[in-house]
């Protein structure tokens, strides 16, 4: 079967680091991105990652660890248009190029 | 511009009637794909096609069909028979082959049965 994890909403305050964890158990694996999104609007790309270890791209950065099916996004100096739902999602393989995403992460900026 | 393009971004239908959503890209992927998403939640997949004149079933096909009769187009019908269609709907296309790319989206046409 498939299934992602993620937690429904979490709060921080302004210029502070959040880390948004992802678990997942999928039939094969060609990637994990990650994706933001903002109320009625189309998700956003914001990173992915294909090997273990973390990708930096900017204020984000993102961790995966395939042994542990695991994967987590990292935004510091939060501001507050990072208040957002922010989506896993897990790309497959065989033949089957879909991406499966988790429920989102409500992420709400306090100032 | 290179983009997909949802149309329109609002819908209202009737109940028992069925209702044609649009998505054109021109970007020259190959795959699209379509995704149901209810308030607060995650995106559900519909339906993918990865080639011309091929598609697949995604985890909630029911009182949905599709046709992919161009590359460019891929569009989804909400039919009678999906009880609760009411929903945002989002469009997405990528390349297929080559790992680690990524999905791109268009503004999404948002449902609504009254």
């Amino acid at each position: 079967g498939q299934n992602i994890d993620q937690p429904t909403e979490m709060t921080a305050t302004e210029g502070a680091i959040v880390q948004i964890n992802c678990t997942y158990q999928t039939s094969g694996f060609n990637g994990l991105f990650w994706y933001q999104q903002h109320a009625g609007e189309a998700p956003t790309f914001l990173s992915y990652n294909v090997l273990d270890g973390l990708e930096e791209k900017g204020r984000f950065s993102s961790f995966l660890s395939r042994s542990k099916g695991y994967s987590y996004l990292l935004l510091k100096e939060l501001q507050m248009k990072d208040s957002a739902s922010y989506l896993c999602a897990v790309r497959g393989t065989s033949g089957t190029y879909k991406y499966i995403f988790g429920t989102g992460t409500r992420l709400k900026v306090l100032a | 511009d290179g983009g997909i393009t949802q149309s329109p971004k609002y819908l209202f239908r009737k109940e028992g009637q069925n209702v044609t959503l649009s998505c054109e890209q021109n970007l020259n992927h190959d795959a699209m794909y379509w995704y149901r998403q209810d308030p607060g939640q995650g995106l559900r997949l519909i339906y993918y096609s990865q080639i011309v004149n091929d598609f697949q079933k995604g985890d909630i096909a029911e009182g949905y069909s599709v046709s992919r009769e161009k590359k460019e187009s891929f569009p989804l019908t909400v039919t009678s028979a999906q009880k609760n269609p009411t929903a945002f709907y989002l469009c997405a296309s990528s390349i297929i082959g080559t790992p680690n790319t990524e999905a791109f989206f268009g503004q999404g046409t948002r449902l609504t049965v009254v």
